[in-house]
């Protein structure tokens, strides 16, 4: 299967920075790529998805301006966590898809555990 | 009414037991349905698809009711390595829904 890699995989932070989280597809090109979050012994809940070259496009309930994505290439998507809070700590999950229909196999990065003190 | 809804869980099963998950969907309109596994604090990964027809691999086999709007996943002669989440997910056009997943402890 396809790899997709994240970094940081932990970061421990403190309340009011940013954080940046890098997800990238190593051996494919990824049209489309989606951020998760996931609160322990909860589901994924979808944050954003971004096609490369788009805006992306937020989930109800999801702050644009909090959650900043960029998907400025085929192989790059950053996830920034601006003036976090403790609430934001999560696990975060990237995934990748070589395009944009759902019939192709979206590939999970292996998370970014953020904690914010 | 969830998009996604699967069996609330824990399932504890003895090694060698038979165990079955269910999930039904809302959305008439879902093309792609799929059966993921997640390990305690690790990303998802795909354990299978599931077809109209049905299909087995190994000791896991799917199913899928478009009529009833209804997946499952059978898992026979379980191993204690089988212990994990599994999400039930569901795509259609450009989304993709994960359900809330059911926990899996298979006991020696």
């Amino acid at each position: 299967g396809a790899v997709v890699s994240q970094h940081p995989s932990r970061v421990i932070c403190k309340s009011g920075t940013s954080v940046k989280i890098e997800c990238r597809s190593l051996d494919f090109q990824a049209t489309t790529m989606f951020w998760y979050r996931q609160f322990p012994k909860q589901s994924l809940m979808l944050m954003a998805t971004s096609n490369e070259g788009s805006k992306a496009t937020y989930e109800q309930g999801v702050e644009k301006d909090k959650f900043l994505i960029n998907h400025a290439s085929l192989t790059l998507s950053t996830l920034t966590v601006t003036s976090a809070h403790p609430e934001d700590s999560s696990f975060y999950i990237c995934s990748a898809r070589r395009g944009r229909s759902s019939s192709y196999e979206q590939y999970f990065g292996p998370g970014t555990r953020l904690t914010v003190t | 009414r969830k998009e996604v809804e699967q069996d609330p869980g824990p399932f504890n099963v003895p090694e060698g037991a038979t165990v079955a998950f269910n999930c039904t969907y809302s959305n008439s309109a879902s093309q792609s349905f799929f059966w993921y596994r997640q390990d305690c604090r690790k990303e998802p990964k795909l354990l299978m698809s599931v077809y109209s027809s049905g299909n087995e691999d190994g000791r896991f086999t799917a199913q899928l009711n478009r009529a009833s709007q209804y997946i499952s996943l059978l898992i026979r002669d379980s191993k204690l390595s089988d212990s994990a989440t599994y999400l039930c997910v569901v795509q259609g056009g450009f989304k993709t829904i994960f359900g809330a997943g059911t926990r899996l402890f298979v006991k020696a």
